[in-house]
Protein backbone atom coordinates (compact mmCIF):
# COMPACT_ATOMS: atom_id res chain seq x y z
CA UNK A 1 0.00 0.00 0.00
CA UNK A 2 1.32 3.22 -1.05
CA UNK A 3 2.12 5.37 1.49
CA UNK A 4 3.31 9.60 1.13
CA UNK A 5 5.10 11.65 4.07
CA UNK A 6 5.12 15.31 3.25
CA UNK A 7 8.12 17.45 5.57
CA UNK A 8 7.77 19.32 6.94
CA UNK A 9 4.63 19.50 8.19
CA UNK A 10 4.35 23.15 8.91
CA UNK A 11 7.05 26.19 7.65
CA UNK A 12 6.98 30.16 8.36
CA UNK A 13 9.85 31.85 6.42
CA UNK A 14 10.11 35.68 5.71
CA UNK A 15 8.73 36.90 1.69
CA UNK A 16 11.74 36.79 -0.49
CA UNK A 17 13.46 33.62 0.74
CA UNK A 18 13.49 30.43 -1.38
CA UNK A 19 12.66 27.20 0.35
CA UNK A 20 11.67 23.59 -0.15
CA UNK A 21 9.14 21.22 0.37
CA UNK A 22 9.59 17.55 0.51
CA UNK A 23 7.23 14.41 -0.38
CA UNK A 24 8.47 10.69 -0.06
CA UNK A 25 6.56 8.05 -1.12
CA UNK A 26 7.20 4.05 -0.35
CA UNK A 27 5.79 2.20 -4.03
CA UNK A 28 8.34 3.65 -6.43
CA UNK A 29 5.64 2.16 -8.95
CA UNK A 30 4.26 5.24 -9.91
CA UNK A 31 2.41 7.30 -13.19
CA UNK A 32 3.27 10.37 -11.94
CA UNK A 33 3.89 12.52 -9.09
CA UNK A 34 1.54 15.79 -8.68
CA UNK A 35 1.63 18.86 -6.34
CA UNK A 36 -1.17 20.81 -4.96
CA UNK A 37 -2.26 24.17 -3.47
CA UNK A 38 -4.63 24.17 -1.09
CA UNK A 39 -6.05 27.18 0.44
CA UNK A 40 -8.45 26.91 3.88
CA UNK A 41 -11.57 25.73 2.88
CA UNK A 42 -10.97 25.39 -0.92
CA UNK A 43 -10.95 22.61 -3.08
CA UNK A 44 -7.00 21.87 -4.76
CA UNK A 45 -5.31 23.39 -7.11
CA UNK A 46 -2.98 21.69 -9.54
CA UNK A 47 0.56 23.15 -9.73
CA UNK A 48 2.75 20.81 -11.06
CA UNK A 49 2.74 16.91 -12.50
CA UNK A 50 5.81 15.41 -13.08
CA UNK A 51 5.26 11.96 -15.10
CA UNK A 52 7.79 9.15 -13.80
CA UNK A 53 9.83 9.17 -17.10
CA UNK A 54 10.63 12.71 -15.94
CA UNK A 55 13.22 14.53 -13.81
CA UNK A 56 11.75 17.51 -13.21
CA UNK A 57 8.81 20.21 -14.35
CA UNK A 58 9.30 23.69 -13.98
CA UNK A 59 6.31 26.69 -14.09
CA UNK A 60 6.61 30.38 -13.26
CA UNK A 61 8.93 30.51 -9.36
CA UNK A 62 8.10 26.71 -8.87
CA UNK A 63 10.43 23.67 -9.87
CA UNK A 64 8.80 19.92 -8.96
CA UNK A 65 11.69 17.45 -9.24
CA UNK A 66 11.13 13.39 -9.38
CA UNK A 67 13.76 10.49 -7.80
CA UNK A 68 11.73 7.44 -8.23
CA UNK A 69 14.74 5.43 -6.95
CA UNK A 70 14.62 6.86 -3.74
CA UNK A 71 11.00 7.53 -3.46
CA UNK A 72 11.15 11.49 -3.07
CA UNK A 73 10.28 14.58 -4.76
CA UNK A 74 10.76 17.81 -4.22
CA UNK A 75 8.85 21.41 -4.74
CA UNK A 76 10.96 24.15 -4.94
CA UNK A 77 9.17 27.58 -4.46
CA UNK A 78 12.00 30.90 -5.37
CA UNK A 79 11.48 34.54 -4.05
CA UNK A 80 8.54 33.46 -1.96
CA UNK A 81 5.37 35.98 -1.37
CA UNK A 82 3.04 36.46 1.17
CA UNK A 83 0.42 35.24 -1.41
CA UNK A 84 1.90 31.66 -1.70
CA UNK A 85 0.66 31.01 2.05
CA UNK A 86 -1.19 27.96 1.34
CA UNK A 87 -0.86 24.18 2.50
CA UNK A 88 0.87 22.17 -0.05
CA UNK A 89 0.05 18.54 -1.10
CA UNK A 90 2.19 15.72 -3.07
CA UNK A 91 0.07 12.84 -4.59
CA UNK A 92 1.26 10.15 -5.95
CA UNK A 93 -0.60 8.24 -8.79
CA UNK A 94 -0.58 4.21 -8.97
CA UNK A 95 -3.16 2.06 -11.18
CA UNK A 96 -6.25 2.88 -12.36
CA UNK A 97 -5.48 6.88 -11.82
CA UNK A 98 -5.83 6.94 -7.64
CA UNK A 99 -4.16 9.74 -6.13
CA UNK A 100 -2.44 8.70 -3.14
CA UNK A 101 -2.31 12.12 -0.62
CA UNK A 102 0.64 13.26 1.17
CA UNK A 103 -0.03 14.96 4.56
CA UNK A 104 0.42 18.24 3.06
CA UNK A 105 3.01 21.25 4.38
CA UNK A 106 1.58 24.56 5.93
CA UNK A 107 3.36 27.22 4.42
CA UNK A 108 3.44 30.75 5.86
CA UNK A 109 4.91 33.17 3.70
CA UNK A 110 5.39 36.69 6.31
CA UNK A 111 5.89 39.98 5.47
CA UNK B 1 -8.36 24.95 -18.07
CA UNK B 2 -10.29 22.05 -17.32
CA UNK B 3 -13.32 22.64 -14.58
CA UNK B 4 -15.10 20.87 -12.18
CA UNK B 5 -18.28 22.42 -10.37
CA UNK B 6 -19.17 20.76 -6.88
CA UNK B 7 -22.65 21.70 -5.33
CA UNK B 8 -23.37 23.02 -2.90
CA UNK B 9 -20.33 24.42 -1.63
CA UNK B 10 -21.67 24.29 2.09
CA UNK B 11 -24.37 22.33 3.56
CA UNK B 12 -25.64 22.28 7.20
CA UNK B 13 -28.81 19.54 8.09
CA UNK B 14 -29.83 18.03 10.96
CA UNK B 15 -28.67 14.67 12.24
CA UNK B 16 -30.79 11.65 10.39
CA UNK B 17 -31.26 13.44 6.94
CA UNK B 18 -29.76 12.40 3.56
CA UNK B 19 -27.50 15.06 1.79
CA UNK B 20 -26.84 14.83 -2.33
CA UNK B 21 -23.40 16.14 -3.26
CA UNK B 22 -23.29 16.78 -6.85
CA UNK B 23 -20.25 17.11 -9.13
CA UNK B 24 -20.28 18.04 -12.69
CA UNK B 25 -17.45 18.27 -15.55
CA UNK B 26 -18.01 21.89 -17.53
CA UNK B 27 -16.02 21.27 -20.49
CA UNK B 28 -14.56 17.64 -20.43
CA UNK B 29 -15.99 14.14 -20.56
CA UNK B 30 -15.08 12.69 -17.13
CA UNK B 31 -14.98 8.40 -17.97
CA UNK B 32 -14.03 8.30 -13.89
CA UNK B 33 -14.79 10.72 -11.19
CA UNK B 34 -13.34 10.53 -7.90
CA UNK B 35 -14.70 10.95 -4.18
CA UNK B 36 -11.99 11.92 -1.06
CA UNK B 37 -12.77 13.06 2.11
CA UNK B 38 -10.71 15.56 3.97
CA UNK B 39 -10.84 16.29 7.94
CA UNK B 40 -9.76 19.01 9.66
CA UNK B 41 -6.00 19.30 9.16
CA UNK B 42 -5.47 16.11 7.70
CA UNK B 43 -4.69 14.80 3.89
CA UNK B 44 -7.42 13.55 1.25
CA UNK B 45 -8.13 10.33 1.90
CA UNK B 46 -9.94 8.46 -1.60
CA UNK B 47 -13.54 6.75 -0.45
CA UNK B 48 -14.67 5.60 -4.08
CA UNK B 49 -13.98 5.24 -7.66
CA UNK B 50 -16.76 6.31 -10.02
CA UNK B 51 -16.97 5.02 -13.56
CA UNK B 52 -20.21 6.07 -15.98
CA UNK B 53 -22.66 3.71 -16.76
CA UNK B 54 -21.03 1.32 -13.56
CA UNK B 55 -21.09 0.92 -9.84
CA UNK B 56 -18.77 2.64 -7.95
CA UNK B 57 -15.62 0.65 -6.66
CA UNK B 58 -15.60 1.61 -2.66
CA UNK B 59 -12.39 1.73 -0.72
CA UNK B 60 -11.47 -0.42 2.27
CA UNK B 61 -13.46 0.97 5.58
CA UNK B 62 -16.05 3.18 3.63
CA UNK B 63 -19.56 1.76 3.30
CA UNK B 64 -21.20 1.27 -0.10
CA UNK B 65 -24.73 1.81 1.69
CA UNK B 66 -23.70 4.90 3.94
CA UNK B 67 -22.58 7.02 0.57
CA UNK B 68 -24.40 6.04 -2.14
CA UNK B 69 -22.39 7.05 -5.56
CA UNK B 70 -24.11 7.36 -8.80
CA UNK B 71 -22.33 8.40 -12.18
CA UNK B 72 -25.11 8.31 -14.96
CA UNK B 73 -23.47 10.54 -17.49
CA UNK B 74 -20.22 11.46 -18.72
CA UNK B 75 -20.39 14.55 -16.97
CA UNK B 76 -21.97 14.57 -13.76
CA UNK B 77 -21.26 12.53 -10.28
CA UNK B 78 -23.05 12.87 -7.07
CA UNK B 79 -22.45 11.35 -3.97
CA UNK B 80 -25.50 10.68 -1.61
CA UNK B 81 -24.87 10.75 2.65
CA UNK B 82 -27.86 8.77 3.82
CA UNK B 83 -28.73 9.35 7.12
CA UNK B 84 -25.78 11.37 7.84
CA UNK B 85 -24.70 11.74 11.31
CA UNK B 86 -22.36 14.35 12.88
CA UNK B 87 -19.33 11.58 12.66
CA UNK B 88 -20.05 12.15 8.83
CA UNK B 89 -19.20 15.98 8.96
CA UNK B 90 -16.62 16.65 7.15
CA UNK B 91 -14.92 18.27 3.61
CA UNK B 92 -16.34 15.90 0.47
CA UNK B 93 -13.93 16.85 -2.72
CA UNK B 94 -14.70 15.39 -6.22
CA UNK B 95 -12.31 15.29 -8.71
CA UNK B 96 -12.69 14.03 -12.60
CA UNK B 97 -10.53 12.88 -15.02
CA UNK B 98 -10.62 12.86 -18.91
CA UNK B 99 -10.80 9.38 -21.08
CA UNK B 100 -6.75 9.18 -21.17
CA UNK B 101 -5.50 6.99 -18.10
CA UNK B 102 -3.05 8.87 -15.72
CA UNK B 103 -4.52 11.92 -17.32
CA UNK B 104 -4.36 14.84 -14.29
CA UNK B 105 -7.20 15.08 -12.67
CA UNK B 106 -9.33 18.27 -12.07
CA UNK B 107 -10.70 18.99 -8.94
CA UNK B 108 -13.99 20.60 -7.42
CA UNK B 109 -14.22 23.47 -5.10
CA UNK B 110 -15.52 20.70 -2.49
CA UNK B 111 -18.30 20.50 0.20
CA UNK B 112 -18.35 21.46 3.85
CA UNK B 113 -20.95 19.09 5.51
CA UNK B 114 -21.60 20.00 9.44
CA UNK B 115 -24.69 17.75 11.16
CA UNK B 116 -25.94 18.96 13.80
Amino acid sequence: KQEVTQIPAALSVPEGENLVLNCSFTDSAIYNLQWFRQDPGKGLTSLLLIQSSQREQTSGRLNASLDKSSGRSTLYIAASQPGDSATYLCAASGGGNKLTFGTGTQLKVEL
Amino acid sequence: GAVVSQHPSWVICKSGTSVKIECRSLDFQATTMFWYRQFPKQSLMLMATSNEGSKATYEQGVEKDKFLINHASLTLSTLTVTSAHPEDSSFYICSASPRQDNQPQHFGDGTRLSIL
